[in-house]
Formats: C-alpha cells, structure tokens, sequence
C-alpha cells in the first residue's frame, strides 16, 4: 500500500484565496482525521471522519475552514478565505476502529501551506 | 484543563549514547497514551500506546513507560542512531476521538 497521500505537498497563495487541500486514506481505514501542525501550538486535531461522517469537527478554527468525505477513498479539506495565520503543515490521517484504544493512526507526508 | 507537557524541549546527544525523554499529563479520563516520531518534513509515525494498565512497552531501541499514578510516561531510546533525529510527539487520549498532543522534544544525535 502506497500509504496515506496528500496534495499538494505545497501550496503557496495570497491572502484571501481558498485553498483545498486533498487526502486518500490507506484503503480499508474506516477513520480519517485531519491535523494542523505549527511551531507555537503544535499538532491539532482539526476533524475526524468515522465511516465518511464527520464525528467531532470541535477543532476547526472557524467557519472559514470546512472538510469533507464523499466516499471511503477521498476528503478534502478547504479553507475560505484563507488568512496569513492558517500558515501551517495540514497532515491527513487514517486509521482502522478509531477509538480503540490500541488503534494506530497513519499519517500523511502533510501539506506545507503559506499564506502570504 | 487536559494538558500534555513534555521535556526537554530539546537535547543533542552522541550516537552510541542512551536518552530519555519525558511526557507529564493532566488529561481526565484517561484512555490511552501514544508515542510519535517525526521526521524532519514528515508525518508522525507511532512508536507505541499504552493502555492505564499497561507500564512498559518496547520497540526495538525505544522503551515506554507509564506510572498512571503520578500521571508521567518516559521514553528511552538505547544506543542512540543518526537516525534517531526527530521530534517525539506525546499524545493522550481523553476518551474516544479525544486526542491532547505534546509539543514535543526535538532529538539530536551527533556523530
């Protein structure tokens, strides 16, 4: 299995623009989640998906952000207008029965985001 | 509040030699705790989880440990590598979907 995929691997874009960002889970997880990482606050669980519905979005920033999951291969995550402070790797991951406590989540080689 | 605090936030050591790290919680309830390493430009990869019942787990050079008690897990990594450079990501389960993240520490090995 080639893995978690995410595109682009990087995105540069000015203020204002949307960005979408795009993720194809490992085939066969029934979970998916999408992650914001920065030096200042780190990784942030953003929403996650069980089964392409979403379960817990409590960590999207605000409405500018939204996410979603059509079918079992494929989820984007789009932010609208996009500001200088959503600068940030964006990692997708998935998982097989999130929520036990022994399973492992797989994560993506991330989005590299600037907004300028 | 439910929080994962970790240390230091960095370290450089010689390869051959062996480090710990460490990760204390405040996180009620306690579900599960899960350790990461990350490579530079890379996702986090999992290098174990802890149940409240289990207090060691191994893999390969790397030794978890977890006192659910005073609330603080270790790793230690044995004959450290070059490759060994990375951050280590602590995270906590507070339930179901519930996940509380480290900062993390950033490990440097030297030749």
């Amino acid at each position: 299995d080639a893995g978690v995929i995410q595109s682009p691997r990087h995105e540069v874009t000015e203020m204002g623009q949307e960005v979408t960002l795009r993720c194809k889970p490992i085939s066969g997880h029934n979970s998916l989640f999408w992650y914001r990482q920065t030096m200042m606050r780190g990784l942030e669980l953003l929403i996650y998906f069980n089964n392409n519905v979403p379960i817990d979005d409590s960590g999207m920033p605000e409405d500018r952000f939204s996410a979603k999951m059509p079918n079992a291969s494929f989820s984007t995550l789009k932010i609208q207008p996009s500001e200088p402070r959503d600068s940030a790797v964006y990692f997708c991951a998935s998982s097989f029965e999130a929520g036990l406590a022994e399973e492992t989540q797989y994560f993506g080689p991330g989005t590299r985001l600037l907004v300028l | 509040k439910n929080q994962v605090e970790q240390s230091p936030q960095s370290l450089i050591i010689l390869e051959g030699k062996n480090c710990t790290l460490q990760c204390n919680y405040t996180v009620s309830p306690f579900s599960n705790l899960r350790w990461y390493k990350q490579d530079t430009g890379r996702g986090p990869v999992s290098l174990t989880i802890m149940t409240f019942s289990e207090n060691t787990k191994s893999n390969g050079r790397y030794t978890a440990t977890l006192d659910a008690d005073t609330k603080q897990s270790s790793l230690h990594i044995t004959a450290s590598q070059l490759s060994d450079s990375a951050s280590y990501i602590c995270v906590v389960s507070a339930g179901t979907y519930k996940y509380i993240f480290g900062t993390g520490t950033r490990l440097k090995v030297l030749a």
